[in-house]
């Protein structure tokens, strides 16, 4: 089974910020990954796929790039709807894998 | 427009059975693989079983293998996860997703949810 390692677990940061949170997978999914933000109460909702390409209707302040085992997820001026809490997602093969989430607050 | 259906939650009590179903419609169901997710109070995602489009393959996480069975009904659009032997550590939150498309394009894969359905397991 593939493990998928997010890190960091929890950051602060503030309005303006640059925040970059990371996955790392036990073994190459080339770009079978995802992105989601997940606030309180809500459905997830996928900002990133196929590792660099943005969702439909998702602001371009986040991006995302890598291809084999490291990932990254950037948001580039952080807004105030911003925070919430993020996951990635490898869909290379079963079982899928989530990383265990970054939950981003308010400095 | 996708939309997936979520029912069958509720309280059962611990070793009891659950079956929740997802309705689909919006897009060929049969062409897709599906998935079911959860999210125990206060937890990160969990996948937790996929079935392919057929049916004909299915897909378990280590933590319901053997409690668990997915299965499909394509001429009713609509996706089932039987719930057996339950646990207090199955209280979650179980989403449906939409997984892998015939075509097996990277713009499909979990791209839809359903809003959930929440299991409760508690005596």
């Amino acid at each position: 089974d593939i493990q998928m390692t997010q890190s960091p677990s929890a950051m602060s940061a503030s309005v303006g910020d640059r925040v970059t949170i990371t996955c790392r997978a036990s073994q190459g999914i080339s770009n079978y990954l995802a992105w989601f933000q997940q606030k309180p109460g809500k459905v997830p909702k996928r900002l990133i796929y196929a590792a660099s390409s943005l969702q439909s209707g998702v602001p371009s302040r986040f991006s995302g790039s890598g291809s084999g085992t490291e990932f990254t997820l950037t948001i580039s001026s952080l807004q105030p709807e911003d925070f919430a809490t993020y996951y990635c997602l490898q869909h290379n093969s079963y079982p899928r894998t989530f990383g265990q989430g970054t939950k981003l607050e308010i400095k | 427009e996708v939309q997936l259906l979520e029912s069958g939650g509720g309280l059962v009590q611990p070793g009891g059975s659950l079956r929740l179903s997802c309705a689909a419609s919006g897009f060929t169901f049969s062409s897709y693989a599906m998935s079911w997710v959860r999210q125990a109070p206060g937890k990160g995602l969990e996948w937790v079983s996929a079935i392919s489009g057929s049916g004909g393959s299915t897909y378990y996480a280590d933590s319901v293998k053997g409690r668990f069975t997915i299965s499909r009904d394509n001429s009713k659009n609509t996706l089932y996860l039987q719930m057996n032997s339950l646990r207090a550590e199955d209280t979650a939150v179980y989403y449906c997703a939409k997984d892998q498309g015939i075509a097996a394009r990277l713009a499909e894969y979990f791209q839809h949810w359903g809003q959930g359905t929440l299991v409760t397991v508690s005596s």
